[in-house]
């Protein structure tokens, strides 16, 4: 199976900054990877798939990059809304794994 | 718009089964790939099983091979999770998910509010 580390797993933030996230994966997986947010008691919402593409409706300040094993989300100006629980998914090949999450919180 | 409900979460015992449905509306379900995917109480995101549009295909998490079947009922417009054998650790929020595509192996774009399934005795 393939496993995804995503880092930090916990990630103080304060609002206009510019946060990254990235994501490994124990085997390279070209670009089949997507980015979800969550917030609490709610379903996950579909950022970015296929590592870079922009889901529709998602504000553009929400980037995604990166191919083989290594991946990065990035908000280039955190907003309110924007804390929140983060996971990446691999595609690439079943079992779909995700990664464990990362919580970003208001510093 | 796109509608997922989900339903039939509650508590049973170990060993016991249970039946999970999702009901669509608001897309054409039939030329759909779904998922299921849940999530334990305070954990991270776990998948679950993917089906085809048609329900030719099917792919599970290897926790709940043998034990959980996922299928659909297109002219209800219906996805299902059977799950027998349920044990402590599958209690779990349930959701269902669309992909935008019949098959193949894609990320969720719809997903559901969620039902939860605890298992206790």
């Amino acid at each position: 199976d393939i496993q995804l580390t995503q880092s930090p797993s916990f990630l103080s933030a304060s609002v206009g900054d510019r946060v990254t996230i990235t994501c490994r994966a124990s085997q390279g997986i070209s670009s089949y990877l997507a980015w979800y947010q969550q917030k609490p008691g709610k379903a996950p919402n579909l950022l970015i798939y296929a590592a870079s593409t922009l889901q529709t409706g998602v504000p553009s300040r929400f980037s995604g990059s990166g191919s083989g094993t290594e991946f990065t989300l990035t908000i280039s100006t955190l907003q309110p809304e924007d804390f929140a629980t983060y996971y990446c998914q691999q595609l690439n090949s079943y079992p779909i794994t995700f990664g464990q999450g990362t919580r970003l919180e208001i510093k | 718009q796109v509608q997922l409900v989900e339903s039939g979460g509650g508590v049973v015992q170990p060993g016991r089964s249970l039946r999970l449905s999702c009901a669509a509306s608001g897309f054409t379900f039939s030329t759909y790939g779904m998922h299921w995917v849940r999530q334990a109480p305070g954990k991270g995101l776990e998948w679950v099983a993917f089906i085809w549009h048609d329900g030719r295909n099917k792919y599970y998490a290897d926790s709940v091979k043998g034990r959980f079947t996922i299928a659909r009922d297109n002219s209800k417009n219906t996805l299902y999770l059977q799950m027998n054998s349920l044990r402590v650790n599958d209690t779990a929020v349930y959701y269902c998910a669309r992909v935008p595509a019949a098959g193949g192996i894609v990320e969720g774009d719809y997903w559901g509010q969620g039902t939860l399934v605890t298992v206790s005795s």
